[in-house]
């Protein structure tokens, strides 16, 4: 069965460092998500990508945060200087379509900055 | 943020029904009701999903009221490995045709031996 990947499984960073999470979606799937959970709180919303653009943001996504997909195959979250609270769990998604279509989540990268 | 309610905690004996309440009295008539759960801190797994007819696949039932406001998920025999975080979501529309997953605190379900 298809699955959504992730790269690294566990970041540790030092805080004003630039990180590049990877993401490798479902092959045949065409809407991309981040999303994030610091620990013990809730699972937060923080962008859709579509045909190569940012689809929505949440309040989280500043202009730290970057997303692309460089190739056919890979999703990149950037968060170009890290901060002690940026340190949490992060979630790729991917769905087939947008609307009514089941997102399915990769494993998580557990980033620490400190 | 999260159109539903859910219980902070449920206990299940091993081998029994777990029944997971949600209530989502403002749900719209196009909104679907989607069911993740986390285990530990794993990704959230999908479960089930429906509009307003039962859902059964081969991991959970969902049952529907008939007036939408609330729904029910069913492991019909619970093992140890269905403790977890359980979400129960109603998808929220974005512009450019995406959807984005409001998640709640979900109900921590223990399942003990």
């Amino acid at each position: 069965e298809p699955e959504v990947t992730q790269t690294p499984s566990h970041q540790v960073t030092q805080m004003g460092q630039e990180v590049i999470l990877r993401c490798v979606p479902i092959s045949n799937h065409l809407y991309f998500y981040w999303y994030r959970q610091i620990l013990g709180q809730k699972v937060e919303f923080l962008v859709s990508f579509y045909n190569n653009e940012i689809s929505e943001k949440s309040e989280i996504f500043d202009d730290q945060f970057s997303v692309e997909r460089p190739d056919g195959s890979n999703f990149t979250l950037k968060i170009r200087s890290t901060k002690l609270e940026d340190s949490a769990m992060y979630f790729c998604a991917s769905s087939r379509r947008g609307v009514r279509e089941t997102q399915y989540f990769g494993p998580g990268t557990r980033l620490l900055v400190l | 943020d999260a159109k539903t309610t859910q219980p902070t905690s449920m206990d299940c004996a091993e081998g029994r029904a777990a029944n997971l309440p949600c209530n989502h009295s403002t749900i719209s008539g196009n909104e679907y009701v989607y069911w993740y759960r986390q285990i530990h801190s794993q990704g959230p797994q999908y479960i089930i999903h429906g509009l307003k007819n039962n859902e059964t696949n081969e991991m959970a039932s969902l049952i529907i009221t008939e007036d939408r406001k609330s729904s029910t998920l069913i492991l019909p025999h619970a093992t140890l490995r269905d403790t977890a975080v359980y979400y129960c979501i109603v998808r929220t529309a974005l512009r450019g045709g995406s959807e984005k997953l409001v998640f709640g605190k979900g109900t921590k379900l223990t399942v003990n031996p």
